[in-house]
């Protein structure tokens, strides 16, 4: 079974400050991981994925993750906060044996960028 | 050109009445999905099409019907409403070979009265 964590649902930060959003995973098997972003009233959007031997993944946005396999993480960070960047943003993990496209998603973390 | 289209975008309802959401992707995918999201965003698959099949089916009461007429389109049937289906439902796209890789529509937001 899979299964994400994320500490935190509301996660505030100044604009230019550091953001950090954490996810934690349980898996069975190993996992490919993801983040989507959600901006307000729209679906969501791929930010990034973990699905191979490269640990430290770089997406849009100036975001990046680090899949670190001994803490079971994939934590979110970007170094400087724009405004433009607050909205919801969820964690997910499927099994790298899954071929049917079963996401499981964390509960979300919403970010709120202050001026 | 919006790649994966809902409608329609809100559906305010009364318990017991039956209600539909259409999906639309001109992406070319052949695999399509529905989500809910409930009042606290948590995200749950409901069920996955690959080239109108259904594939996925989560613990959905049965009074929930997606119906895939072509792989572009992925519609959801809902009968006997209930307050608990209030929720917004998300409607998904990927392309084989990419299944993680999805494509969100915007979302409709069912309330149920």
């Amino acid at each position: 079974a899979q299964s994400v964590t994320q500490l935190g649902s509301h996660v505030s930060v100044s604009e230019g400050a550091l953001v950090l959003l954490r996810c934690n995973y349980s898996s069975s098997v190993p996992p490919y991981l993801f983040w989507y972003v959600q901006y307000p009233n729209q679906g969501l959007q791929l930010l990034l994925k973990y699905t191979s031997a490269a640990t430290l993944v770089k997406g849009i946005n100036g975001f990046e993750a680090e899949f670190k396999k001994s803490e079971t993480s994939f934590h979110l960070t970007k170094p400087s906060a724009h405004m433009s960047d607050a909205a919801e943003y969820f964690c997910a993990v499927t099994g790298r044996g899954s071929t049917l496209g079963r996401l499981y998603f964390g509960r979300g973390t919403q970010l709120t960028v202050w001026p | 050109d919006t790649a994966v289209s809902q409608t329609p975008k809100y559906l305010v309802t009364q318990m017991g009445n039956d209600k539909s959401i259409k999906c639309e992707q001109n992406l070319g995918h052949d695999t399509m999905y529905w989500y809910k999201q409930d009042s606290k965003k948590f995200l749950k698959i409901m069920f996955s099409y690959n080239n109108k099949e259904l594939i996925i089916n989560e613990t959905v009461p049965n009074r929930f019907s997606p119906k895939s007429p072509d792989k572009a389109h992925l519609n959801l049937h809902i009968n006997s409403l209930e307050l608990g289906d209030s929720a917004v439902y998300f409607c998904a796209s990927s392309q084989e070979g990419h299944l993680y890789e999805q494509y969100f529509g915007p979302g409709t937001r069912l309330t149920v009265t």
